[in-house]
């Protein structure tokens, strides 16, 4: 079956815009989480999500990064007034059901976001 | 707060070689322990869940060991190859909804 998809692949913008990232997930799956890679660090928890809630948001950087998901499905994490610091990969990943112990989380190819 | 450490952060053997990439975490009170691969310029793939009950997990030439109590979780490549070049990432799973992930260990597997 068809994995969790990720779109743009990659993206280009200059410092001060703002731009949407969006992710697919799983056909069925109730979580979805979206995580950070950036360059020479580990990749980063940003936000969780349960259906259309999101119930730990604690990962986000600062208040310019926002994330919302509709109809328990798409989700789309959006950085307003872009900053260089932002260039990274960012991944989205799904689940089954949060809670389960034996949940695995399915990524996505991310997007690569490069802030000029 | 969780930390997860990967050693070495690098590899380089040759084909054929069997080989152990280990993973220590901080704080024993985990619900599970993932493994991952990631190619370059692509997402990850999960390669292995140990539940925090389990001992290991085995999967063709991987096997992936955990032991809670003293905090690390080792992965086990049999006979490797050339594709298995890639970087192998521990991630833990410790209360909440979070992964916390290791930086990550390069493996190249040279023909």
């Amino acid at each position: 079956g068809a994995g969790v998809s990720q779109s743009p692949s990659n993206k280009v913008t200059e410092k001060g815009k703002d731009v949407e990232l969006r992710c697919d997930p799983i056909s069925g799956h109730t979580a979805l989480y979206w995580y950070r890679q950036s360059l020479g660090q580990g990749l980063e928890f940003l936000i969780y999500f349960q259906g259309n809630s999101a119930p730990d948001k604690s990962g986000l950087p600062s208040d310019r990064f926002s994330a919302e998901r509709t109809g328990g499905s798409v989700s789309t994490l959006t950085i307003q007034r872009t900053q260089q610091e932002d260039s990274a990969v960012y991944l989205c990943a799904s689940s089954l059901e949060q809670g389960r112990v034996q949940d695995t989380q399915y990524f996505g190819p991310g997007t690569r976001l490069l802030v000029l | 707060k969780q930390e997860v450490t990967q050693i070495p952060a690098a590899l380089s053997v040759p084909e054929g070689e069997n080989l152990v990439l280990n993973c220590s975490f901080t704080d024993s009170a985990i619900y599970n322990l993932q493994w991952f691969r990631q190619d370059p310029g692509k997402g990850l793939t999960s390669l292995l869940l140990i539940q925090s009950s389990q001992r290991e997990q085995t999967s063709g030439r991987l096997n992936a060991s955990l032991d809670k109590s003293s905090g690390r979780s080792t992965l086990y490549i049999a006979a490797s190859q050339p594709g298995d070049s890639a970087t192998y990432l521990c991630a833990v799973k410790s209360g909440g909804s979070r992964l916390t992930f290791g930086e990550g260990t390069q493996l190249t597997v040279n023909p």
